[in-house]
């Protein structure tokens, strides 16, 4: 298994630029979320997704969109880059219940410029 | 609102001695509670969890946690530190109002001294 993977490890932007960062897992979760890590702040939810079809907002949830067609895929979208949304984004998914740990992708540094 | 507090940004230990990562919860009803570490430049990895049961867990590289339900606290130990263990180090809880949300603290860097 490849676990979940992130694709690009790294990007650079110009404010207002659009990009998609990709999240793919071959785990066969239902669960999967996407956060972004910034120094001294940990990790913060930007939008999650329950199965196929459904997903919600997190904590961080402005500037970003998702979509979730199907089970082992979860892009997150910016819409229009800023410079607050420089940081390390991180993907992750888990099997459906409420105590399972999650499985974090290796993570795309982002720099918006 | 739930919360979770790592107290120190970094801990120093000598290597062979024991290592002690603090984390602290705030959440109404049971907690599921978890630790993961972070190694430079790369995703988080899963250490150890508490569901329900022994108050003290055991995981992953030697590590262990103690939920402590009075102190709502969940610290993470390690009985002799190495080297590798220096990484970034964080406590999370899952929402228990059902949502599919974890809430990270703001990570411990873990240094083990030669």
């Amino acid at each position: 298994n490849a676990g979940v993977t992130q694709t690009p490890k790294f990007q650079v932007l110009k404010t207002g630029q659009s990009m998609t960062l990709q999240c793919a897992q071959d785990m066969n979760h239902e669960y999967m979320s996407w956060y972004r890590q910034d120094p001294g702040m940990g990790l913060r939810l930007i939008h999650y997704s329950v199965g196929a079809g459904i997903t919600d907002q997190g904590e961080v949830p402005n500037g970003y969109n998702v979509s979730r067609s199907t089970t082992e895929d979860f892009p997150l979208r910016l819409l229009s880059a800023a410079p607050s949304q420089t940081s390390v984004y991180f993907c992750a998914s888990s099997e459906r219940g409420s105590y399972n740990e999650q499985f974090f992708g290796p993570g795309t540094r982002l720099t918006v410029l | 609102a739930q919360s979770v507090a790592q107290p120190e940004d970094q801990v120093n230990v000598a290597e062979g001695n024991p290592l002690t990562v603090k984390c602290t919860y705030s959440v109404s009803g049971n907690p599921y509670l978890f630790w993961y570490v972070q190694y430079p430049n790369r995703g988080l990895q899963f250490l150890l969890k508490y569901i329900t049961g022994d108050n003290l867990v055991k995981g992953s590289y030697g590590f262990e946690a103690e939920f402590n339900k009075s102190q709502t606290s969940f610290h993470l130990k390690k009985p002799s530190a190495l080297v590798s263990d220096s990484a970034l180090y964080f406590c999370a809880v899952r929402d228990p109002s059902g949502t599919y949300k974890y809430i990270f603290g703001t990570g411990t860097r873990l240094k083990v001294l030669a």
